[in-house]
């Protein structure tokens, strides 16, 4: 089955500067790759998504970009905030089973 | 009703008894799944429904079962709780056709939380 790994598994910022989160999957046939953030004792939410045949989809803020051949996807937060700081989750699946990283606590620091 | 809802919010259970979660959705969704979240672990998926009458197996689903009699609702049920079940629980819906088709935005309900004693 399909097995996704997290990197950094905790991250810290300076507010204003950039984060960059990256997730390796090991299924080729994994075909949608969202990424979910999840505050203190609430539910994951989605920010963003990308399908097998994009290379990079950006969102205000947030970016995402995948590398197929090389199994990998990256999430970009850019003059991060305060209000980023949160657990983030990527994610790979195909068929509807999805498989999630371990996580990424951001802090953000003011 | 609005979007997806689980009961109870939490739950303190003794081992061995048995326990149904529950989950809503009145989005009319396809497809719904249960994960459950353990701290370091992410969250893994337990059992899924692609519609009704339909389930299927997840990463992790020993020790629990489900039904889906129709479009809105998803229970999970522990037969007999054993403390390593311990753990957040969210129920997801999403708006995908099944069985073989593009995966879709999952809405997650807000969790139950269970500890088992």
């Amino acid at each position: 089955g399909e097995n996704v790994e997290q990197h950094p598994s905790t991250l810290s910022v300076q507010e204003g500067d950039s984060a960059v989160i990256k997730c390796t999957y090991s299924d080729s046939a994994s075909n949608y790759f969202p990424w979910y953030k999840q505050e203190l004792g609430k539910r994951p939410q989605l920010i963003i998504d990308i399908r097998s045949n994009v290379g990079e989809k950006k969102d205000q803020r947030i970016a995402v970009t995948l590398n197929k051949t090389a199994k990998h996807f990256s999430l970009h937060i850019t003059e991060t905030q305060p209000e980023d700081s949160a657990v983030y989750f990527c994610a790979a699946a195909s068929n509807n089973d999805m498989r999630f990283g371990a996580g990424t606590r951001l802090t953000v620091k003011p | 009703i609005a979007g997806i809802t689980q009961a109870p919010t939490s739950q303190i259970l003794a081992a061995g008894r048995r326990m149904t979660l529950r989950c809503t959705q009145d989005m009319r969704h396809n497809a719904m799944y249960w994960y459950r979240q353990d701290l370091g672990l992410g969250l893994r998926l337990i059992h899924y429904s692609n519609t009704a009458g339909t389930t299927g197996k997840g990463e992790v689903p020993d020790g629990y079962s489900v039904s889906r009699a129709n479009t809105d609702d998803f229970p999970l049920t522990l037969a007999s709780a054993v403390p390593s079940q311990t753990s957040v629980y969210f129920c997801a819906s999403s708006d995908s056709t099944p069985p073989r088709c593009p995966t879709y935005e999952q809405y997650f309900g807000p969790g139950t939380r269970l500890t088992v004693t």
